[in-house]
């Protein structure tokens, strides 16, 4: 389940179980989003990105869900491995600009 | 094609110190980005380059903290006296162009102020 932590939401699922990651984004002009996945000690590593004239993109294990009308993006994650514990952040973005804004991320912990 | 690199990947500093750090961005690429991370807490933008120019540093302290990206070499950011506070990793990201488009990330410095 959820929980809350010092600063980073956490998100506990059983390995084989899918994973849904929430992020609420602040622009209503960003047109762009991307989600980045962060293992302990390294940098932000894209996973998955898409376009608002879209509301679903899919990748393999991965796929991203926008809902424009309530500024929502999601991450799903099929058949949550190991691999997949880390941090997932989400970045939006207004096309012709420089101003990413991150979301504040979440810990995905795969329980074994 | 190698990624963002960025060196030293762990930098240790007394209080008062200078630190220097480097960021060499993907091969074509000519705008970067500079972000900072606190343990267990987002990416807080820093500042945006382009070759030569400073576009925007909002996200940068005033005083002692300094960044470029010269024509030829790396971007560095540059922090003067450092004090414990600024103890973060500190990202470098860049992309060829000022677009909706992915922001690659190099691995990060850790900076560790005693």
């Amino acid at each position: 389940g959820e929980s809350v932590g010092l600063h980073l939401p956490t998100l506990s699922v059983q390995e084989g179980d899918n994973s849904i990651i929430n992020c609420a984004y602040s622009n209503s002009a960003s047109d762009y989003f991307i989600w980045y996945k962060q293992e302990s000690g390294k940098g932000p590593q894209f996973i998955i990105d898409i376009r608002s004239n879209m509301d679903k993109r899919q990748g393999q294990r991965v796929t991203v869900l926008l809902n424009k009308t309530v500024k929502h993006l999601s991450l799903q994650i099929a058949a949550t491995q190991p691999g997949d514990s880390a941090v997932y952040f989400c970045a939006e973005v207004t096309s012709g600009t420089y101003k990413y804004i991150f979301g504040t991320g979440t810990r995905l912990k795969v329980l074994a | 094609n190698a990624g963002v690199m960025q060196n030293p990947r762990h930098l240790v500093r007394r209080r008062g110190q200078e630190a220097r750090l480097r960021c060499s961005p993907m091969k074509g690429h000519s705008h970067v980005y500079w972000y900072r991370q606190l343990p267990e807490e987002g990416l807080k933008f820093m500042v945006y380059l382009q070759k030569e120019n400073i576009i925007d540093e909002s996200g940068m302290p005033k005083e002692r903290f300094s960044a470029e990206f010269p024509k030829e070499g790396p971007s560095i950011l540059r922090i003067q006296q450092v004090v414990r506070g600024d103890s973060a990793a500190y990202f470098c990201a860049s992309s060829p162009e000022t677009s909706a488009g992915e922001l690659f990330f190099g691995e990060g410095s850790r900076l560790t102020v005693l």
